[in-house]
This record gives structure tokens, sequence and C-alpha cells, in this order.
């Protein structure tokens, strides 16, 4: 399985934006790049997705670089709500949707 | 929509017995995932269902724990024997094959305690 590096943790400040970076220099042609976040006590959840172009939804956005080998989280204004671990994962786009989790990065904000 | 639905929330048992673990997805979903969270490990998959049927079960730690999808709408793990080191927050997730993001949806998790 292809392997993320990802900070093992962050601090933002309420209201400012923050960038998660995560590096993939093994990544495949086919491998599908997604971020999941998992708030204290709770399952993960879905963040975004992408393959070669930038995405945006209404939680985050996704920067994929130009050769693939790294991408960036972009939350916009970040709340106290978003504090919580992010996940980079690669998924193969050819094994069913299965996601293999790294250790993620912690962000905490702060007020 | 309910979501993903896990039962028991807690569980704390003796070494030795037999737990079992049990997970609803969501109504429409064809797969079906079972994770484990430690401190020590992170989150690791154990197995994962498609159309009830096991596709990958290389993450489950040895033959001491099994799992079954008799339908669309139901899935256990059990661990026979159970053992201290078996203490861990146990996920179930399900996802849709017909999602172009294949987004997974997680449950709850059941906290079992072993001693």
């Amino acid at each position: 399985d292809a392997k993320t590096t990802q900070p093992n943790s962050m601090e933002s400040n309420e209201e400012e934006p923050v960038h998660l970076p995560c590096n993939h220099s093994t990544i495949s042609g086919t491998d599908y790049i997604h971020w999941y976040r998992q708030l204290p006590s709770q399952g993960p959840e879905y963040v975004i997705h992408g393959l070669t172009s930038n995405v945006n939804n209404r939680m985050a956005s996704l920067a994929i670089a130009e050769d693939r080998k790294s991408s960036t989280l972009i939350l916009h204004r970040a709340t106290l709500r978003d504090a919580a671990v992010y996940y980079c994962i690669l998924r193969p786009y050819n094994q069913g949707g299965k996601l293999i989790f790294g250790q993620g990065t912690e962000l905490s904000v702060k007020p | 929509d309910a979501g993903v639905i896990q039962s028991p929330r807690h569980e704390v048992t003796e070494m030795g017995q037999e737990v079992t673990l049990r997970c609803k997805p969501i109504s429409g979903h064809n797969s079906l995932f079972w994770y484990r969270q430690t401190m020590m490990r992170g989150l690791e998959l154990l197995i994962y269902f498609n159309n009830n049927v096991p596709i990958d079960d290389s993450g489950m730690p040895e033959d001491r724990f099994s799992a079954k999808m008799p339908n669309a709408s139901f899935s256990t793990l059990k661990i026979q024997p159970s053992e201290p080191r078996d203490s861990a927050v146990y996920f179930c997730a399900s996802s849709s094959r017909r999602s172009a993001s294949y987004e997974q949806y997680f449950g709850p998790g059941t906290r079992l305690t072993v001693t």
C-alpha cells in the first residue's frame, strides 16, 4: 500500500485558514487521495477526495501538486469544532474502497 | 437516516470470554468495514465485505477473531477467547460502491475492555 507522510501535529488560530500538508511520493497513477478527520470520541468522517485536479466542497479544499506527490487540505476559516485528527489516505482504484489509515495530523485550534 | 449503528457501545469482559460486536450498516450500502483503534497502533482495517462477501481479511489479527455478514443489514465481529490486548475501540463503517467517492460512514464505535 502506498504510504503518506503527515506532520504529527499543527496549531491554528480560530477564524484563520489552515493548510494541512501530506506527502505521498510513491503514489501510483490510479490512486485517489482521500482525507478523513476524526473528532474527539467519534468515528472518522469523510472530508474530501481527488485524483488530479483541485477540489472544493462545503467542508474544505484539496490542492494536489502537479506531480501528485503531495497534496494540501485547506480549511478556509478554522473553527473550534475543526480540532481533530486529519488523515490523508491513498485509495487504489481497484481495491473496492479499502482505506489504510496512517497516524494523521492532530490539529488544535486556539480561540 | 440513522447512520451506522453499533452495539454495544461499551463492553467490559474478562479474559477468556467470548465477545460479539454488532453492526447495522446504512440501508442501501453494499460495502462494510471493521476497524480497530488503539493508541499504540492507530486505526487498523480488520476485514471488509462487498455484497455480504468477505473480500479482504488480511487485517484480522489471529484465529480468535471472526466476522460474518449474514445479510445486507447486519454484521458481527466475534472474539473468542478474548485477551487483554484486544482492548480497543472497534468501528464499523459502510459505503456504497455506487458512490464515486466510496465515502465511508463510520459508526460511533464499541469500546471494548478485557480485564
